[in-house]
């Protein structure tokens, strides 16, 4: 079992929908959260990044992390063909610690 | 202005030989890394150098050889080259890796 699991997709949204990306891990170590966008041929952006349970919101994207449950979700609202990219979660145990990457979920926004 | 940036972006080369791939950082940031990022979009972490010291070595072949020369700098050298280590290779750093890492726009290996 990987430490980090998450559907690859892809998905497909229509325009303006409100996308739900998620994320479960196995290693209750785990403390700081991140999220990653990767267009193609270039590399990750960090997004998004939380420190043990609880919700961030930055302009269209929240990011929620329920460490009972080793769950973590991201959310797009009023996606755009732009959002259109792989998304990666990431976690470290601590900080200065490696990061461990999901596989990345494939999103695709039509117009 | 390029915060982390590699060289090559492309490299294409024959089993069997040496190659290098470096990377510089204009961030100030203390730690460093290569990642691997097979076909499958899957990123794992081969090395880590914290001001210039080998911090996280993890199961990579010894054909693999990073080098730190100073703290804004890693390069990775790879001996006799085998058609598996084509992928990209990315290059990052931060801070602390709480807040995250910043990545370069990475190296498309192919070996033929």
């Amino acid at each position: 079992q990987k430490e980090v699991e998450q559907d690859p997709g892809p998905l497909s949204v229509p325009e303006g929908a409100i996308v739900s990306l998620n994320c479960t891990y196995s290693n209750s170590a785990f403390q700081y959260f991140m999220w990653y966008r990767q267009y193609s041929r270039k590399g990750p952006e960090l997004l998004m990044y939380t420190y043990s349970s609880g919700n961030k919101e930055d302009g269209r994207f929240t990011a929620q992390v329920d460490k009972s449950s080793k769950y973590i979700s991201l959310f797009i609202r009023d996606s755009q063909p732009s959002d259109s990219a792989t998304y990666l979660c990431a976690m470290s145990a601590t900080d200065g610690n490696k990061l461990v990457f999901g596989a990345g979920t494939i999103l695709r926004v039509k117009s | 202005d390029t915060a982390v940036s590699q060289t090559p972006k492309y490299l294409v080369t024959q089993m069997g030989n040496d190659k290098s791939i470096k990377c510089e950082q204009n961030l100030g940031h203390d730690t460093m890394y290569w990642y691997k990022q097979d076909s499958k979009k899957f990123l794992k972490i081969m090395f880590s150098y914290n001001n210039k010291e080998l911090i996280i070595n993890e199961t990579v072949p010894n054909r693999f050889s990073p080098k730190s020369p100073d703290k804004a700098h890693l390069n990775l050298h790879i001996n006799s080259l085998e058609l598996g280590d084509s992928a990209v290779y990315f290059c990052a750093s931060s801070q602390n890796s709480g807040e995250g890492y910043t990545f370069g726009s990475g190296t498309r290996l192919t070996v033929v």
